[in-house]
C-alpha cells in the first residue's frame, strides 16, 4: 500500500514557466513533508521541507504547498530552468519516538525544456 | 558532493551470496539511514542507526543487517542473495536523530544478483 503517491510520472515545462508538482498521501499521521531531487548517477539531494502547522513554505524559486484536508502537497518552481530537469521525489514522515524514517512517493521526472 | 561516502559503486554477484556494502556519513554527522531503490518498490527505508544504537527499522528483510561502529561509518550486510535483491542502495546521514534534521544521500552503491 503506497502512503505517499506522486501520480505523475514525468513532466514536460518550457523553460521560465512555472513546474507543479504533485504528491498525495494516505496517511494522517504524516505531519512533515519534504521534497528531494535526484540527478542519474546521484543520491537525492534535498529541496524543501513543510511542517503541518504551515500551509506553505518559499525558498528562493521553490514554494512548497500543503493542503491537509485533501492530504495533498504540490512544488512549485518559478521560473524554471534547464537546470531543475530531474527526478523529483516528495517524501513523508510521522511523528513517533522512531527517529527518522522517511516514506517516499514514486518520483516524477520533469523536463525542462529550453 | 553531499559528502557521504558509499563503497563499492557497482556490485555484482551470485544467488545465495553474501555482500557487505560500506557508508562513510558527513563529519559531524551522527546518524545513518539505508534506503533501498528498486524498480518496482521505489525508495524504500530499511533502517537507521544514531551513534552507534539502532533508532529506527523499516522494511527490512531479516536476511539483511546493518550496524554503525565508533568511528559512525556503517555497514550493510545482505545475505542469501535473491535475484528481486538487485536496487540501488542509499546510505544517508544526518547530524542528529530527528525528523527534522535534513538527511544528506551519498552516490548509492548498485547491486545486481545474477
Amino acid at each position: 500500500d503506497q502512503q505517499v503517491k506522486q501520480n505523475s510520472p514525468s513532466l514536460s515545462v518550457q523553460e521560465g514557466r512555472i513546474s507543479i508538482l504533485n504528491c498525495d498521501y494516505t496517511n494522517s499521521m504524516f505531519d512533515y513533508f519534504l521534497w528531494y531531487k535526484k540527478y542519474p548517477a546521484e543520491g537525492p539531494t534535498f529541496l524543501i521541507s513543510i511542517s503541518s502547522i504551515k500551509d506553505k513554505n518559499e525558498d528562493g524559486r521553490f514554494t512548497v504547498f500543503l493542503n491537509k484536508s485533501a492530504k495533498h502537497l504540490s512544488l512549485h518552481i518559478v521560473p524554471s530552468q534547464p537546470g531543475d530537469s530531474a527526478v523529483y521525489f516528495c517524501a513523508a514522515s510521522a511523528n513517533s519516538n522512531a527517529g527518522n524514517m522517511l516514506t517516499f512517493g514514486g518520483g516524477t521526472r520533469l523536463m525542462v525544456k529550453p | 558532493d553531499s559528502g557521504v561516502t558509499q563503497t563499492p559503486k557497482h556490485l555484482i554477484t551470485a544467488t545465495g551470496q553474501r555482500v557487505t556494502l560500506r557508508c562513510s556519513p558527513r563529519s559531524g554527522d551522527l546518524s545513518v539511514y539505508w534506503y533501498q531503490q528498486s524498480l518496482d518498490q521505489g525508495l524504500q527505508f530499511l533502517i537507521q542507526y544514531y551513534n552507534g544504537e539502532e533508532r529506527a527499522k523499516g522494511n527490512i528483510l531479516e536476511r539483511f543487517s546493518a550496524q554503525q561502529f565508533p568511528d559512525l561509518h556503517s555497514e550493510l550486510n545482505l545475505s542469501s542473495l535473491e535475484l528481486g535483491d538487485s536496487a540501488l542502495y542509499f546510505c544517508a546521514s544526518s547530524v542528529g536523530p530527528h525528523r527534522t534534521d535534513t538527511q544528506y544521500f551519498g552516490p548509492g552503491t548498485r547491486l545486481t544478483v545474477l
